[in-house]
């Protein structure tokens, strides 16, 4: 599975658009990119994922560019519950038999 | 529906003892997969067990094994506790391979003294 790099920690200010970066340049085409976030004290929670189009769900948007070298998770209107560290992920379509690696993440702090 | 559920939540034990942790998972998921969670080393895969078969397995030492039930319900077993075995076991369900969501649930947060 292809290795992701994102930004150690992040501030947004509550009701804000909160854009959260992963680069993802060694990714190859039959992997898909998966967010997942934790939030302190609790099991991690998956967010949205996706392939080479950009995904909507109740939760998130996902953004890939167009080299599939990055995206972008957005969170529309950020409340202090999504407060966590954030992780991005890269996964073959195989499914990962050596299960989910999660990297350091970004922890993204909500400010009132 | 039910989430993916743990126990014990929280679990103190001494060295060299043996430690039985507990998962269901969700309704109609039949992949439980096992992690292991610590600040220094993050989160780490134990196994996977799909319709009572350990399908993947992670790099940990022969005292860590787990089995899963008809029911899909999961156990894992760790014995002769070490210090370093003090972490959180978080345990994970899916319909499917790592490919579907994985749905997580509390831990159990286990203490070795």
């Amino acid at each position: 599975d292809a290795k992701t790099t994102q930004p150690p920690s992040m501030d947004c200010a509550e009701g804000r658009a909160a854009n959260l970066p992963c680069n993802h340049s060694t990714i190859s085409g039959n992997e898909y990119v998966y967010w997942y976030r934790q939030i302190h004290s609790q099991g991690p929670q998956y967010i949205i994922h996706g392939l080479k189009n950009n995904e909507t769900n109740e939760m998130a948007s996902l953004i890939i560019t167009e080299d599939r070298k990055s995206s972008t998770l957005i969170l529309p209107h950020a409340t202090l519950r999504d407060t966590a560290v954030y992780y991005c992920i890269a996964l073959s379509s195989g499914g990962g038999a050596d299960g989910l690696t999660f990297g350091k993440g970004t922890h993204l702090i909500i400010q009132p | 529906k039910a989430g993916v559920t743990q126990t014990p939540r929280y679990l103190i034990k001494t060295r060299g003892q043996q430690v039985t942790l507990s998962c269901s998972p969700i309704s109609g998921h039949r992949s439980v997969s096992w992690y292991q969670q610590t600040p220094g080393q993050g989160l780490q895969f134990l196994f996977e067990y799909f319709s009572e078969t350990q399908r993947n397995k992670g790099n940990f030492p022969g005292r860590f094994s787990g089995r899963q039930f008809s029911n899909s319900r999961s156990e894992m077993n760790v014995s002769t506790l070490e210090l370093g075995d003090s972490a959180l076991y978080l345990c994970a369900s899916s319909m499917g391979n790592l490919r579907y969501e994985q749905y997580f649930g509390p831990g159990t947060r286990l203490t070795v003294t």
